[in-house]
């Protein structure tokens, strides 16, 4: 069973509309959890970086949110603009021991596509 | 800053044949990661240099992968030989490990298809 699952796979609005994505996790301890943009052909790009002690971070028009007593986040994207067609990434990064580092386990995606 | 820089962008070789793939991280990082990404198993870590130093290669599929990093601006990941199962893009991150969390940039990926 994956450790990092996103919900939905794919997703497509209207420009201007407002979306909402999912990610379930069940890493544990977890130490931060990210979300990436990917656009086609290019590397991903992070959009968010949550500690376990932070429930919402924002970057200009995506606000993720967190629960780790649920192990849930989302990432929302208000007004949403044809440039913000792309995969969508959710990352969790186990808990780092003294001497480790942060290991990314990464989700399959939601590619979201925005239509004029 | 120019980012991570990968190179080649993309790579087309036959069955059998080495490939290497190149990668020059951002300046002052001190950590470096290769994945590997595919439809079917997404994005996969490889092999993580700290201070060119391997420290976790828990990822590298089998002995024809290997990688190396003779100083903190260059680092390959040499296939050989190579197979069809292997295409796949190939990307490599750096970042300034400090404290418990870093920024991980990625470069632009390199694309090899193995006929």
């Amino acid at each position: 069973k994956n450790q990092v699952e996103q919900s939905p796979q794919s997703l497509i609005i209207l420009e201007g509309k407002n979306c909402t994505l999912q990610c379930n996790y069940t890493v544990s301890p977890f130490s931060n959890l990210r979300w990436y943009k990917q656009d086609t052909g290019r590397g991903p790009v992070s959009l968010t970086i949550m500690t376990f002690s932070e429930n919402t971070k924002s970057n200009g028009r995506y606000t993720a949110t967190l629960d780790a007593d649920t192990k849930q986040s989302s990432l929302h994207i208000t007004a949403s603009q044809l440039s913000d067609s792309a995969s969508y990434i959710c990352v969790v990064s186990p808990l780092m021991f003294s001497g480790g580092y942060n290991k990314l386990i990464f989700g399959a995606g939601t590619r979201l596509a925005v239509h004029p | 800053d120019a980012g991570v820089i990968q190179s080649p962008r993309h790579e087309v070789t036959e069955m059998g044949q080495e490939v290497t793939l190149r990668c020059k991280p951002i300046s002052g990082h001190n950590s470096l990661f290769w994945y590997r990404q595919t439809m079917m198993r997404g994005l996969e870590l490889l092999i993580y240099f700290n201070n060119n130093v391997p420290i976790d290669d828990s990822g590298m599929p089998e002995d024809r992968f290997s990688a190396k990093m003779p100083n903190a601006s260059f680092s390959t990941l040499k296939i050989q030989p190579s197979e069809p199962r292997d295409s796949a893009v190939y990307f490599c991150a750096s970042s300034l490990l400090q404290g418990q969390v870093d920024e991980q940039f990625f470069g632009p990926g390199t694309r090899l298809t193995v006929l």
